[in-house]
């Protein structure tokens, strides 16, 4: 079956635009989350989706990273404003949502480029 | 939050067997241990997870001593398809948080040889 897709797969943007990176998860699940991996670094958590809701957006850098789910299936990363360090790959993963321990289906990324 | 400790590269050749060992001293009593194994321009993928002694699958084992502060990952006979990084994690010690968010170290890159 289709698995996590993210477009653009690559994005590159000049400091200081506005960018927004598409989610679509595997169909039927209901935990979403997003990761931001940098160079040689593991993937780090931004935030996660149960259903419509951001249930936990501790990972989020500051004010101008934002993202919604709003109908519990496509997710929208948004980043405003957009710096040099904002330049990394971002990973959306998508799991059933049922336990925690639950397997996290990943995509292959979106890399994002800030000039 | 646990925080797991594993060897930055290994070398191997193929048809070896490889075994990657992860610390993880203050793992808690809910947490489970899960590898992921990451190539190269795409998202980390789940290769195996287990609570305590062997779980076995297609890909890989994985070994749990009874104090569960470590496990070792152990792929057989590794072919240069499985030149990646690997990542030993361990469920969120903040289970109250309630997300099952990943917390991904720098990894294992396993780099197979001819």
């Amino acid at each position: 079956g289709a698995g996590v897709s993210q477009t653009p797969s690559n994005k590159v943007t000049e400091k200081g635009k506005y960018v927004e990176l598409r989610c679509d998860p595997i169909s039927g699940h209901t935990a979403l989350y997003w990761y931001r991996q940098s160079l040689g670094q593991g993937p780090e958590f931004l935030i996660y989706f149960q259903g419509t809701g951001a249930a936990d957006d501790s990972g989020l850098p500051n004010d101008r990273f934002f993202a919604v789910r709003p109908e519990g299936s496509v997710s929208t990363l948004k980043i405003q404003r957009t710096e040099r360090g904002d330049s990394a790959v971002y990973l959306c993963a998508s799991s059933l949502g049922t336990t925690h321990a639950d397997t996290q289906y990943f995509g292959p990324g979106t890399r994002l480029t800030v000039l | 939050l646990a925080k797991t400790t594993q060897p930055i590269s290994m070398d191997s050749y193929e048809g070896q067997e490889v075994n990657i060992t992860c610390s993880h001293n203050n793992i808690a009593t809910n947490d489970y241990i899960t590898w992921y194994q990451q190539f190269p321009s795409q998202g980390p993928r789940f290769i195996i997870q287990g609570y305590k002694t062997k779980v076995t699958n297609e890909v890989a084992s994985l070994f749990i001593p009874a104090d569960r502060k470590s496990s070792t990952l152990s792929l057989p006979r590794v072919s240069l398809s499985d030149t990646a990084v690997y990542y030993c994690l361990v469920g969120d010690t903040a289970f109250s948080s309630n997300t099952g968010k990943l917390i991904f170290g720098q990894g294992t890159t396993l780099q197979v040889k001819p």
